[in-house]
């Protein structure tokens, strides 16, 4: 069983800095991509950063992109999630994810979830 | 970026109805699509990959068809634990720009 544990979040002041992490267990951490989700409250789902199992190439949403950072440690079998320049908007559940690409042409669907971290962006 | 659009918002239905719920592209997405579950105070689970390949755990009662741009799920016959909210997912582009569609919460009726 794959497990996925958070850890990180928190209140933060606008304009501030987090890190998130994400320990998984039970997988062959390097042969997965791994995603970032966030739920801003009471809304739905918007993804935020993908990276290869290789941790070579990431992804993000504009909404993040030259704020966010992510990273992986395959040795340490751990996921992380920098984020900078933190504004309201950001507050949300950030959950992290295993990606599966079940075709060479297409991305990723989540299969397994960690459960989520909560980052409040306020004064 | 490729918009997902659920309906209906909101479900009411009673344990035991036939419910159906649609999910639509804004353009095609061949059968790259991914449906979630999610409970109040959890995180989602994968119910329906591939738009119709059911994940091994998922009850038989749940199933996905469609491809293109319309996508459908439906539970055969709602069970109380199926009470929740339901989100369709693309992943048709790359690199990587996942969408979600807004989803539809399924309430007792």
């Amino acid at each position: 069983e794959v497990q996925l544990l958070k850890s990180g979040g928190g209140l933060v002041q606008p304009g501030g800095s987090l890190r998130l992490s994400c320990a998984a267990s039970g997988i062959t951490f390097s042969r997965y991509a791994m995603t970032w989700v966030r739920q801003a409250p009471g809304k739905g789902l918007e993804w935020v950063s993908s990276i290869s199992g290789s941790g070579v190439i990431a992804y993000y949403a504009d909404s993040v992109k030259g704020r966010f950072t992510v990273s992986r440690y395959n040795s340490k079998n751990t996921l992380s999630l920098q984020m900078n320049s933190l504004r309201g908007e950001d507050t949300a559940i950030y959950y992290c994810a295993r990606s599966i690409s079940s075709q060479p042409s297409a991305s990723y669907y989540l299969d397994s979830w960690g459960q989520g971290a909560l980052v409040t962006v306020s004064s | 970026e490729i918009v997902m659009t659920q309906s209906p918002a909101t479900l009411s239905a009673s344990p035991g109805d036939r419910v159906t719920l649609s999910c639509r592209a804004s353009q095609s997405v061949s059968s790259n699509l991914a449906w979630y579950q999610q409970k109040i105070g959890q995180a989602p689970t994968l119910l329906i990959y591939d738009a119709s390949t059911r994940v091994p755990a998922i009850p038989a009662r749940f199933s996905g068809s469609g491809s293109g741009t319309e996508f459908i799920l439906t539970i055969s016959s709602l069970q109380s634990e199926d009470f929740a909210v339901y989100y369709c997912q693309q992943y048709d582009t790359w690199p990587p720009a996942l969408t979600f569609g807004g989803g539809t919460r399924i309430e007792i009726k």
